[in-house]
């Protein structure tokens, strides 16, 4: 069974900083199968990017993936308040355990 | 507009069942990869099942022989049938479209379904 661990697993930025979020997968996995999402307290997960670097519809530019094989990583270029949230990545039947990113 | 609505929670001891449904307006549950995930309170999402589009079910092996997915065509609906509960079942479940090796991730989400099994 594939483990995907996410890190950190709080990052603590302001504003207008540049989030980097990690996914590590136990074994290489197909990137076509890697998406990412979003979710904020009391809401539903929200899909942010699949197949590891397309953006689902409506997903703001700022956002972006990328990685293969073992690393993936999901990059927020300028954190807008709106993107404080829970992120997490998912394979197959495999979620990681998901970062926190909270305001500084 | 396409939305999914989630419905069947409640409270139940353990042992017991429930049957959760997921309703779908916009699109045919039946033309679509269909995914049950679920959080604990105040934990991380896990993965419970999926349908796919010619019938092909898979499971976690946490609900794997409790939990049975299905759909109704008629109803474009998509259910969970959850048997011998247990505490550790507890959680928010929600239904999204696609899922589990699918290329375009799970794009639409319910609101989510609360079950809670205490005894």
């Amino acid at each position: 069974e594939i483990v995907l661990t996410q890190s950190p697993g709080t990052l603590s930025l302001s504003p207008g900083e540049r989030a980097t979020l990690s996914c590590g997968a136990s074994q290489s996995i197909d990137s076509s199968y890697l998406a990412w999402y979003q979710q904020k307290p009391g809401q539903a997960p929200r899909l942010l990017m699949y197949g590891a670097s397309n953006r689902a519809t409506g997903i703001p530019d700022r956002f972006s993936g990328s990685g293969s094989g073992t690393d993936f990583t999901l990059t927020i270029s300028r954190l807008e308040p709106e993107d404080f949230a829970v992120y997490y990545c998912h394979q197959g039947g495999t979620f990681g355990q998901g970062t926190k990113v909270e305001i500084k | 507009e396409v939305q999914l609505v989630e419905s069947g929670g409640g409270s139940v001891q353990p042992g017991g069942s429930l049957r959760l449904s997921c309703a779908a307006s916009g699109f045919t549950v039946s033309s679509n990869y269909m995914t049950w995930v679920r959080q604990a309170p105040g934990k991380g999402l896990e993965w419970v099942s999926v349908i796919y589009t010619g019938g092909s079910t898979y499971y976690a092996d946490s609900v794997k022989g409790r939990f049975t997915i299905s759909r109704d065509s008629s109803k474009n609906t998509l259910y969970l049938q959850m048997n011998s509960l247990r505490a550790e079942d507890t959680a928010v479940y929600y239904c999204a479209r696609g899922g589990y090796y699918y290329f375009y991730g799970m794009d639409v989400w319910g609101q989510g379904t609360t079950v809670t099994v205490s005894s």
